[in-house]
């Protein structure tokens, strides 16, 4: 199957710095990606859908001054969330679809902790 | 609007025995529907998916799905569990018109020897 990478895979920060999350399509070129939050036990919350070029679509409720999302390219998506505070500590998955109806393959998860 | 349900929480079954982790969904159009596992810290790795063609789908790790639109239904089974098969199971949908999927709240699988 298809392979999507995340980077980094956890990190540790300091509340009010920024962190900034890769996510890239290693093996094929991805017209959209998702971010999705994920709290522990609990289903996958979609935060929002970029396409490559234009801007993201960010889902109710998620703060896109908070969650910059930049799809630069086919095969990159970053996810930044600025100011992190300790509320923001969460599992961040990423996930990227060739065409419409095209199986979504995820990235392995990056683990943020805010301290 | 597109929705899915995935009824239990938690499904226990004994290695060896034939497992069924069940789905149903809602959708306005035709349905895209899908199975993820996901392991502990880790993210979701794709199983199977129906988009069109035969009802019952074959997907990786011998599990299997049968889409029953009457029943709006795609319950994920499996005949012969493993304990490696311990996880967490989602099942999606997508509606043919909509860009994105919805997920359930997944399903713990545990699998005793």
């Amino acid at each position: 199957g298809a392979v999507v990478s995340q980077h980094p895979s956890w990190v540790i920060c300091k509340s009010g710095t920024s962190v900034k999350i890769e996510c890239r399509s290693l093996d094929f070129q991805a017209t959209t990606m998702f971010w999705y939050r994920q709290f522990p036990k609990q289903s996958l919350m979609l935060m929002a859908t970029s396409n490559e070029g234009s801007k993201a679509t960010y889902e109710q409720g998620v703060e896109k001054d908070k969650f910059l999302i930049n799809h630069a390219s086919l095969t990159l998506s970053t996810l930044t969330v600025t100011s992190a505070h300790p509320e923001d500590s969460s599992f961040y998955i990423c996930s990227a679809r060739l065409r419409r109806g095209e199986t979504q393959y995820f990235g392995p998860g990056t683990r943020l902790l805010v301290l | 609007a597109q929705s899915v349900a995935q009824p239990e929480d938690q499904v226990n079954v004994a290695e060896g025995n034939p497992l069924t982790v069940k789905c149903t969904y809602s959708v306005s159009g035709n349905p895209y529907l899908f199975w993820y596992v996901q392991y502990p810290n880790r993210g979701l790795q794709f199983l199977l998916k129906y988009i069109t063609g035969d009802n019952l789908v074959k997907g990786s790790y011998g599990f299997e799905a049968e889409f029953n639109k009457s029943q709006t239904s795609f319950h994920l089974k499996k005949p012969s569990a493993l304990v490696s098969d311990s996880a967490l199971y989602f099942c999606a949908v997508r509606d043919t018109n909509a860009g994105k999927s919805t997920f359930g709240d997944g399903t713990t699988l545990t699998v005793k020897p």
